[in-house]
């Protein structure tokens, strides 16, 4: 099974800021990793796939990058609707598909 | 639109059995996978098992042997009946599709509780 680590637990960003979230494969996963958000509440929602794919209706403020072992999913300038957690997952090893253990992003 | 409505949550003793049920609307479970996910209180996501198209079927390991996912075609509807239930597996269960591999659209979610 592929572990996979997120970095950092907890980020505060000023509003406008970049925010930078790291996900860590514990073997590669090639580019089959996706990102989702989970807003207090709420299911989680699909933000990115293939890496740097943007789901449909995802703002280009949100983008991913990455390959191998090493993935970033980057808010080039953080909105105050962008407050939820944050998840990795790998899908190229499956079954099981993995989480990380996911980035809490809240407003400094 | 697309939409994913789980049903069939609630709270249960140890031991006993429950069936969740996922409602779809704006495509066909009969020409999607489909997945569950479930969230313990407070912790993050943890995959619990998938439907092919072709009718093969693949489980975590933390519930292989008690879980069957199974689906309606004709009601498009998912199902996940979970049998033999512990407290471990108390958690918001999501029904999701898989799609390029990833899960792109989700159910709000149904709560199951086990506890004596």
């Amino acid at each position: 099974e592929i572990v996979m680590t997120q970095s950092p637990a907890t980020l505060s960003v000023s509003p406008g800021e970049r925010a930078t979230l790291s996900c860590r494969a514990s073997q590669s996963v090639s580019s089959n990793l996706a990102w989702y958000q989970q807003k207090p509440g709420q299911a989680p929602r699909l933000l990115i796939y293939e890496t740097s794919t943007r789901a449909t209706g995802i703002p280009a403020r949100f983008s991913g990058s990455g390959s191998g072992t090493e993935f970033t999913l980057t808010i080039s300038s953080l909105q105050s609707e962008d407050v939820a957690v944050y998840y990795c997952q790998q899908y190229n090893n499956w079954p099981p598909w993995t989480f990380g253990q996911g980035t809490k992003v809240e407003i400094k | 639109e697309v939409q994913l409505v789980e049903t069939g949550g609630g709270l249960i003793r140890p031991g006993g059995s429950l069936r969740l049920s996922c409602a779809v609307s704006g495509f066909n479970v009969s020409s999607n996978y489909m997945t569950w996910v479930r969230q313990a209180p407070g912790k993050g996501l943890e995959w619990v098992s998938v439907f092919y198209v072709g009718g093969s079927t693949y489980y975590a390991d933390s519930v292989k042997g008690r879980f069957t996912i199974s689906k309606d075609n004709s009601k498009n509807i998912l199902y996940l009946h979970m049998n033999s239930l512990r407290a471990e597996d108390t958690a918001v269960y999501y029904c999701a599709r898989v799609e390029w591999d990833a899960f792109d659209f989700w159910g709000q979610g149904t709560m199951v509780s086990v506890s004596s």
